[in-house]
């Protein structure tokens, strides 16, 4: 059974840039699309990107100028770097996985989530 | 894109059946029977309980029921728990292979 576990600071400046990764057990990175999704205090998800394990990616429109995922399959983990942070990407972050096709492009398995503020 | 659209409320008596609707375009939910359902308790990650429209995962509950008409996707919950009680979000694939969450559905157990 893969789990999955966020981490990375919880506090970031404005105009940082917000860094997490997704730490991958109990299978191997190297299939599949892997995901990060976040929630801003008291509403609902948005979700950020996915990489596939092939290292294709594909990211929301609305964050996209600011958005990189990346892939360490030796470490079997993931990444997410969102540029130029303001308060409005205060969220929990949650990395995810969908299996594709196969799994109906949903996401099946979930990281615990971790908060990250951003304040001065 | 724009999120998915699902009623910020619904209710129900124990035993009642609630249905909550989440309604999109043809450029996702219209065009792909990849729905999936979501449950989210306070403080805890969410769940997936329906994928394909239709389809449980092993371990979730027959009172859960998916289906789908149009831009329009349901999520049934029969024979209403207070375990029931929480948030539900819908998903789905889009044209640009992204993915796209519903606003989300707040459940209230009488």
């Amino acid at each position: 059974h893969v789990q999955l576990q966020e981490s990375g600071p919880g506090l970031v400046k404005p105009s940082e840039t917000l860094s997490l990764i997704c730490i991958v057990s109990g299978d191997s990175i190297s299939s599949d699309f892997w995901n990060w999704i976040r929630q801003p205090p008291g509403k609902g998800l948005e979700w950020i990107g996915y990489i596939h394990y092939s290292g294709s990616t594909n990211y929301n429109p609305s964050l996209k100028s600011r958005v990189t995922i990346s892939v360490d399959t030796s470490k079997n983990q993931f990444s997410l770097r969102l540029r130029s942070v303001t308060a409005a990407d205060t969220a929990v972050y949650y990395c995810a996985r969908d299996t594709g096709h196969g799994g109906g492009y949903s996401f099946q398995d979930w990281g615990q989530g971790t908060p990250v503020t951003v304040s001065s | 894109q724009s999120a998915l659209t699902q009623p910020a409320s619904v209710s129900g008596s124990p035993g009642q059946s609630i249905t909550i609707s989440c309604t999109g375009t043809s450029s996702d939910v219209g065009g792909y029977n990849y729905v999936s359902w979501y449950q989210q308790h306070p403080g805890k990650a969410p769940k997936l309980m329906i994928y394909d429209v239709t389809s449980r995962p092993s371990g979730i509950s027959n009172r859960f029921s998916g289906s789908k008409s149009g831009n329009t996707a349901s999520l049934t919950i029969s024979g209403l728990q207070a375990e029931d009680e929480a948030d539900y979000y819908c998903s789905s694939y889009t044209s640009s292979t992204t993915r796209v969450f519903g606003t989300g559905t707040k459940v209230t157990v009488l």
